[in-house]
């Protein structure tokens, strides 16, 4: 079993759609959830950022962890053409190890 | 401009030969590290560095070297490259990844290999 998985897609959804993008992981030591945005032929930039359990919300983008069941979530409300990427969730211990998923692949159809 | 400048962007190289890819941020961000990018695989890191002179291997640090001499560049080296070396690799840049803290992340533009 790899440490975190993520669904790789590819998702595609209308414009104004909500969406919801997920991560399990294995490792219980993982403290630091991040979700990352990345281009075609660019590299990753940072999206949101949670430590332990909770909830945190940016604008249209809202992070969930859940650490009891070892998942996290990026919800992306009112989906823009813009939002069109492959999104990574990573994740790291306390030592600074960070591992990342596999990426999902979303799709905005105007 | 906050930036993590990454050199060459593309490098097709032969077997054997060494080769040496340059980071360099300009931030004063402590924490530096090396991902490689390759399909279905996503991004597993290969080295990082919490400072100067302080270096670790992550996930796959086979056939890789690197140095933190000075807290700006964070060279990958690749001794003896082989074709399973041929992938996309990122270095980032990140101020602190600790409670309560912003946090910024930075990559590079991504570097090319491909390993003949």
């Amino acid at each position: 079993q790899k440490e975190v998985e993520q669904d790789p897609g590819p998702l595609s959804v209308p414009e104004g759609a909500i969406v919801s993008l997920n991560c399990t992981y294995s490792n219980s030591a993982f403290q630091y959830f991040m979700w990352y945005r990345q281009y075609s032929r660019k590299g990753p930039e940072l999206l949101m950022y949670t430590y332990s359990s909770g909830n945190k919300e940016d604008g249209r983008f809202t992070a969930q962890v859940d650490k009891s069941s070892k998942y996290i979530s990026l919800f992306i409300r009112d989906s823009q053409p813009s939002d069109s990427a492959t999104y990574l969730c990573a994740m790291k211990t306390s030592y600074d190890k960070v591992i990342f998923g596999p990426g999902t692949s979303l799709s905005v159809i105007p | 401009e906050a930036q993590v400048t990454q050199n060459p962007r593309y490098l097709i190289t032969v077997t054997g030969k060494k080769l040496t890819v340059t980071c360099s941020q300009n931030m004063n961000h402590e924490y530096m590290s090396w991902y490689r990018q390759d399909p279905g695989l996503g991004l597993r890191q290969i080295y990082y560095s919490m400072n100067v002179e302080v270096t670790d291997k992550g996930d796959v640090p086979e056939g890789y070297k690197v140095s933190r001499k000075e807290k700006r560049n964070f060279p990958l080296i690749l001794e003896s490259p082989s074709p399973n070396q041929t992938s996309l690799y990122f270095c980032a840049s990140i101020l602190s990844l600790s409670e309560g803290r912003v946090s910024e992340a930075f990559f590079g533009q991504g570097t090319r290999l491909t390993v003949v």
